[in-house]
């Protein structure tokens, strides 16, 4: 049971244009949402977070968005550079949880 | 070093063999993970540690897993009898609140 979806496995996007990744989850009682970007050989690390009181994040060049109606997450990079590519793993969770529960990754890849 | 680190970076192992995999968490962390992602998968839990309390061991996927921690400092992941299907990259994550600083992970491959 994929409780969290990252549909697409792969993109890519013209450097200088906006990346747009998205995310769905099934379980409504997730509050927190993250996103994680992994190069080769390196383990996930921490890119920004979400909680559901907010429908909007901003940091810097990265924007994420929920949609709780919708269960689906968003995250918005722009402009997006070369030293984007990476994969990018959307992740939920339960407040007083430890546990997140990951996406299947989209690997970006942006063109220069 | 600042982060989270694993040993070995890779291990080939034939099936049936024990395997044995470390990690060493960020100093100060009481909150330990071991993740699992398998080809084509997203990050899988395996089994959470937090200070003295009994280990959360919910995400083993069989018996043939198996995880300590020394106090607040290093653990050990071990999978005995490995299988094929147990490879995959074995991820370590510390924390002291929520963010999760992850380690590169260890690629297990069962011949």
């Amino acid at each position: 049971d994929q409780q969290v979806k990252q549909n697409s496995p792969s993109l890519s996007v013209q450097e200088g244009r906006i990346s747009i990744l998205n995310c769905d989850y099934t379980n409504s009682m997730f509050d927190y949402f993250l996103w994680y970007k992994k190069y080769p050989a390196e383990g996930p690390t921490f890119l920004i977070s979400i909680s559901s009181i907010k429908d909007k994040n901003e940091d810097g060049r990265f924007t994420v968005f929920l949609n709780k109606s919708a269960k689906h997450l968003s995250l918005h990079i722009v402009p997006s550079q070369p030293g984007d590519s990476a994969v990018y793993f959307c992740a939920a969770s339960q407040t007083g949880t430890y546990k997140y529960i990951f996406g299947t990754g989209t690997r970006l890849k942006v063109l220069a | 070093g600042a982060g989270v680190s694993q040993s070995p970076s890779n291990k080939v192992t034939e099936k049936g063999k024990d395997v044995e995999l470390r990690c060493d968490p960020i100093s100060g962390h009481t909150a330990l993970y071991w993740y699992r992602q398998r080809l084509g998968q997203g990050l899988e839990f395996l089994i959470y540690f937090q200070g003295n309390s009994a280990p959360d061991k919910s995400g083993l996927p069989s018996d043939r897993f198996s995880a300590e921690r020394t106090g607040e400092s290093v653990s050990t992941l071990t999978i005995q009898r490995t299988q094929q299907e147990d490879s995959a990259v074995y991820l370590c994550a510390s924390s002291l609140f929520r963010e999760k600083f992850f380690g590169p992970g260890t690629r297990l491959t069962v011949l």
